[in-house]
């Protein structure tokens, strides 16, 4: 059980052009998912948290509208990245925590990543 | 400071070697803490939760000290297939938050 999907795994693009990407709980609910972003040799550093039915919550210095993250439904939330640029170019995961889990408890399951390259 | 250190490594040892892994965390009051297992372009897969007494899981120990805010990961016999970056991982101790603070990792290679 919990498991997570992205979509794409990866995707290549020009810079300028907007890439979306899906990520689903596919056995479960997750009422707050979590997109990072990890660069070569770094580590995940949280994007935003996205909770289902209302606007997401961005980390100090993550662009929101450059990064657009609509989470519609208990297994959805997708991220938007708007006119790549070549720097945009990462790794993005999300996450998901199980609805009603407790917070305090904190466990989250991830996808499988997608690995953006923007030329 | 970071909110949560660890040593990069990598710790190169052979199959069979006892290895163990530190973590620091800035925050006196996180509440939760774990080890993440992060294969080569993939994604973080949960290890193990880290509680206040404690706990094993097979290979694998995991010991927190409160008081002087570290974390360890102590791996026994290891196998070729332990060969990956292990990251610790702190929640969030801001008020009604869950999210995660991830160290760099450590990364581990172990050799026939």
């Amino acid at each position: 059980g919990a498991v997570v999907s992205q979509h794409p795994s990866w995707v290549i693009c020009k810079s300028g052009t907007s890439v979306k990407i899906e990520c689903r709980s596919l056995d479960f609910q997750a009422t707050t998912m979590f997109w990072y972003r990890q660069f070569p040799k770094q580590s995940l550093m949280l994007m935003a948290t996205s909770n289902e039915g209302s606007k997401a919550t961005y980390e100090q210095g993550v662009e929101k509208d450059k990064f657009l993250i609509n989470h519609a439904s208990l297994t959805l939330s997708t991220l938007t990245v708007t006119s790549a640029h070549p720097e945009d170019s990462s790794f993005y995961i999300c996450s998901a925590r199980v609805k009603g889990q407790r917070s305090s408890y904190n466990e989250q399951f991830f996808g499988p990543g997608t690995r953006l390259t923007v030329l | 400071r970071k909110e949560v250190e660890q040593d990069p490594g990598p710790f190169n040892v052979p199959e069979g070697a006892t290895v163990a892994f530190n973590c620091t965390y800035s925050n006196s009051a996180s509440q939760s803490f774990f080890w993440y297992r992060q294969d080569c372009r993939k994604e973080p897969k949960l290890l193990m939760s880290v509680y206040s007494s404690g706990n094993e899981d097979g290979r694998f120990t995991a010991q927190l000290n409160r008081a002087s805010q570290y974390i360890s990961l102590l791996i026994r016999d290891s196998k070729l297939s332990d060969s990956a970056t292990y990251l610790c991982v702190v929640n969030s101790a801001a008020y009604n938050t869950d999210k995660l603070i991830f160290g760099t990792g450590t990364r581990l290679q172990v050799f026939p």
